[in-house]
């Protein structure tokens, strides 16, 4: 069975640039979530989905980060625009039931000069 | 709030020497802790969980004791090898579905 994927692995932009993360959840997983690790410090929560449908996005940072799950399969996060401190480790993680195991993929690196 | 702190690294060892991270924990009701792994160029991993005051997870030679009366989960291993190399992230879930992590502890095993 495949595990969670994300794409692309690292990514280098610009500051005011646009970038868009992709993650792949096992299939079958409803629950998706997004987080990030920011500077070597903790990992933080971003946001859920229940299929297509956004759970709880209280951990967003602002509106310039907007996340969709088109048809409850896999999921992006979109930067628009993009600051230096939004640079950091995005991972993706899904899970069968919402109690359950979390499966993390390996992770973005983006990087915003 | 949920928050865990542990200790900071990098730490340094050599092959078979004995390995503790620290982590402890502030919650609210009865969480579950989790010890997560990151070995090189790879996702999260989930290394060992403990739902309950007093339960020991285990595994791949790891140990972690869920502590409700200091409120910690310090991870040991008695003989670490290269391959455990990694950064290792506390982390818990309490009354939702979010984790929440530690700043993660690099360790580096030399042989």
């Amino acid at each position: 069975e495949a595990g969670v994927t994300q794409f692309p692995s690292h990514s280098v932009i610009e500051k005011g640039q646009t970038v868009t993360l992709r993650c792949d959840p096992i299939s079958g997983h409803d629950n998706l979530y997004w987080y990030r690790r920011v500077m070597g410090k903790e990992i933080k929560f971003l946001l859920h989905f229940v299929k297509e449908s956004k759970q709880d996005e209280s951990g967003m940072p602002n509106n310039r980060f907007l996340a969709e799950r088109t048809g409850g399969t896999y999921s992006t996060l979109k930067v628009q625009p993009a600051e230096l401190e939004d640079s950091g480790v995005y991972f993706c993680a899904s899970s069968p039931v919402w109690e359950g195991e979390q499966y993390f993929g390996p992770g973005t690196r983006l990087t915003v000069t | 709030g949920n928050s865990v702190t542990q200790m900071e690294g990098p730490v340094t060892l050599s092959e078979e020497a004995f390995l503790t991270i620290n982590c402890t924990y502030t919650a609210t009701g009865y969480p579950s802790l989790f010890w997560y792994v990151q070995y090189p160029g790879e996702g999260l991993q989930l290394l060992l969980k403990a739902t309950k005051a007093d339960d020991k997870g285990s595994n791949k030679g790891f140990e972690a004791t869920y502590r409700k009366e200091t409120t910690s989960f310090h991870l040991e291993k008695g003989s670490v090898q290269v391959s455990d190399s990694a950064v290792y992230f506390c982390a818990l879930i309490a009354n939702d579905y979010k984790l929440s992590f530690g700043a993660g502890t690099t360790v580096t095993v030399r042989a």
